[in-house]
């Protein structure tokens, strides 16, 4: 089936650092999609890509979608205290199929 | 829009015991799912349904049972509670853009 590796697992950085997190698939996707999750929440969509090569911003967060479609970056700048969490990654294959495939998640520490 | 809700927020059962996790949307999205999220595990797919009276099974759906005579509510069964079944399970719904969007989760312990 297809897998999707996402590092780094977990990130310890200062506030106002930037931060950069990858995905990779041993397959091809159409879409891929970014997650956010806080303690106690469920995940909340931040940034989604349908081309390659797309680059896609939602505030102090940049995502891009790989021209191989095999994977995808996010980049969040000038990091804040609330930016804690862990993100996800999320790819679907295409056509009619709905499902998604997501990656383990990296968990970010940000400190004040 | 409520989005997508869950009930309960919490639960512990007792081995072998049954509940229906609910889950509700109000945005008239076709594509609902349900996750359980374990610690290094991600996200794994239990069940989904492409529209109302369509389920099909995941990548880990044994144990868990699921229906959807409605466009909005999409419940999980499960018939005979595992310790293994603790986890948190997270009630999705998809737009035509394959966006998902997840409910607030509903945390399950089984002793």
């Amino acid at each position: 089936g297809q897998q999707l590796n996402q590092s780094p697992q977990s990130m310890f950085i200062q506030e106002g650092e930037d931060v950069s997190m990858n995905c990779t698939s041993s397959s091809i996707f159409n879409t891929w999609l970014w997650y956010k999750q806080e303690p106690g929440e469920g995940p909340v969509l931040l940034i989604a890509l349908y081309k390659a090569g797309e680059l896609t911003s939602n505030g102090r967060l940049t995502a891009q979608f790989g021209i191989t479609r095999k994977d995808s970056f996010l980049n969040i700048s000038a990091s804040i205290p609330s930016d804690v969490g862990i993100y996800f990654c999320a790819g679907r294959s295409g056509g009619s199929n709905y499902k998604l495939t997501f990656g383990k998640g990296t968990l970010l520490t940000v400190n004040p | 829009n409520a989005g997508v809700t869950q009930t309960p927020k919490f639960q512990v059962l007792k081995t072998g015991q049954s509940m229906t996790l609910q889950c509700a949307q109000d945005m008239n999205h076709e594509y609902m799912s349900w996750y359980r999220q374990d610690p290094g595990m991600g996200l794994r797919l239990i069940h989904y349904s492409v529209g109302a009276g369509i389920t099909d099974q995941g990548e880990v759906p044994n144990g868990y049972n699921v229906s959807r005579s409605t466009t909005e509510d999409f419940p999980l069964r499960l018939l005979s509670a595992a310790p293994s079944q603790t986890s948190v399970y997270f009630c999705a719904s998809s737009s035509d853009r394959h966006e998902q969007f997840f409910g607030p989760g509903t945390r399950l312990t089984v002793l």
